[in-house]
């Protein structure tokens, strides 16, 4: 999988939004955007995914820059539970061998 | 409820002492794949499976064996532990493998000390 650049963390407070970057200078253009977030002590979870267009899901939105270098994961209305490490991963269209490959993602803390 | 499960959730072995993890999905999926998780390594990919019977090595098979003998289960075997092997593990299933098909879901994880 390609790299992908995230700052190291965030902070937030509660009930407002949170704007997650992600830089992927190096994307190809059949590389889907996967955001994934893992809240502690727990496995990975899926967030939302795109291509080229902005995405909308009850999760989050993805915001996607038109020469598809970078794009920007939205927390509408942080809650304490959104507090969670979030890593943007490139997939390739066809990606051997199903793996995921995470990087040090972005720490969100959520202060009330 | 769509789910990923594996037991145990925490191990404390011995060196030496073959364990198996299990997992189990119920989603129908075809790929399933176990990760380790440790700290400033992230998560690394032990191995994968496309289909019943169709297994392969991802980046760090060493040590691990696995088998796909139904669609559902993916058990992970330590045949010989080693304290290198303490770590958080996930399984995870996709439906597909395409880009946009490939959600992954993973289980809740199983955390091996091994002594």
């Amino acid at each position: 999988d390609a790299k992908t650049t995230q700052p190291n963390s965030m902070e937030s407070n509660e009930e407002e939004p949170v704007h997650l970057p992600c830089n992927h200078s190096t994307i190809s253009g059949t590389d889907y955007i996967h955001w994934y977030r893992q809240l502690p002590s727990q496995g990975p979870e899926y967030v939302i995914h795109g291509l080229t267009s902005n995405v909308n899901n009850r999760m989050a939105s993805l915001a996607i820059a038109e020469d598809r270098k970078s794009s920007t994961l939205i927390l509408h209305r942080a809650t304490l539970r959104d507090a969670a490490v979030y890593y943007c991963i490139l997939r390739e269209f066809k990606a051997a061998g199903n793996k995921l490959t995470f990087g040090g993602g972005t720490r969100v803390l959520v202060k009330p | 409820e769509a789910q990923v499960t594996q037991n145990p959730r925490y191990l404390i072995t011995v060196t030496g002492k073959k364990l198996t993890v299990t997992c189990s999905q119920n989603m129908n999926h075809e790929y399933m794949s176990w990760y380790r998780q440790d700290p400033g390594l992230g998560l690394r990919q032990i191995y994968y499976s496309m289909n019943v019977e169709v297994t392969d090595k991802g980046d760090v098979p060493e040590g691990y064996k696995v088998s796909r003998k139904e669609k559902r289960n993916f058990p992970l075997i330590l045949e010989s532990p080693s304290p290198n092997q303490t770590s958080l593990y996930f399984c995870a299933s996709s439906p597909g493998l395409a880009g946009d098909t490939d959600t992954q879901y993973f289980g809740p994880g199983t955390r091996l000390t091994v002594l």
